[in-house]
């Protein structure tokens, strides 16, 4: 099972930051927290990862707490075309597979 | 950018039937996967691949599934006999290695309904 808590979904007016949460609990010290999307039915398409410093890149920043609890990805200036689900995951730094276990995910809705 | 790509992107087959889903990973990874998400639910895992041989399957991965790369380029799944709840989209994705700075990749993904 997935080891983060999302929440379903979540709306956003488009050029408005979008920041959505997730829940790591009982995430290891090893273990890294990445986020995905997936717009529509298409494939899941990386959008970032880190391990306990705030991360950030052309597509959004990362937010990760002191206690790597929880963390919140941020999307600047959300558009129309980031409306997708959004999954956040946690993965071993290295592992022996690579394997990505998937939740429900978020649901943003941009709105205009 | 560099892609992992699919084909076809939709197939249509009658139960009982064997499918092979194809997918050209991205040239210099070592680690390759599939996934499959049934319609309104989540992707789900059902396998690894690394240096010619299954690294991790998962329950859903039984007898009538099976991975191959026949040569350097292709990476394919197999569905022996395909059952109507085998309907779902299947991804693909490659690793260059597990290593955390390293991101997976997915493809476009191949629709599969079973009739």
């Amino acid at each position: 099972d997935a080891k983060t808590t999302q929440p379903p979904s979540m709306d956003c007016a488009e050029g408005r930051a979008a920041n959505l949460p997730c829940n790591h609990s009982t995430i290891s010290g090893n273990e890294y927290v990445y986020w995905y999307r997936q717009i529509h039915s298409q494939g899941p398409q990386y959008i970032i990862h880190g391990l306990k410093n705030n991360e950030t890149n052309e597509m959004a920043s990362l937010i990760i707490t002191e206690d790597r609890k929880s963390s919140t990805l941020i999307l600047p200036h959300a558009t129309l075309r980031d409306t997708a689900v959004y999954y956040c995951i946690v993965r071993p730094g290295s592992s022996n597979t690579g394997k990505l276990i998937f939740g429900q995910g978020t649901t943003l809705q941009v709105k205009p | 950018e560099p892609e992992v790509t699919q084909t076809p992107s939709h197939q249509v087959t009658q139960m009982g039937q064997e499918v092979i889903l194809r997918c050209v990973p991205i040239s210099n990874h070592l680690y390759f996967y599939w996934y499959r998400q049934i319609l309104g639910q989540k992707v789900e895992f059902l396998v690894s691949f690394y240096n010619n041989e299954i690294s991790e399957k998962s329950e859903i991965f039984d007898d009538q599934f099976s991975v191959e790369r026949p040569d350097g380029s292709n990476f394919t799944l197999k569905i022996r006999s395909t059952k109507l709840e085998d309907s779902a989209m299947y991804f693909c994705a490659s690793l260059p290695s597990p290593a955390s700075t390293d991101t997976q990749y997915f493809g476009p993904g191949t629709r599969l309904t079973v009739l």
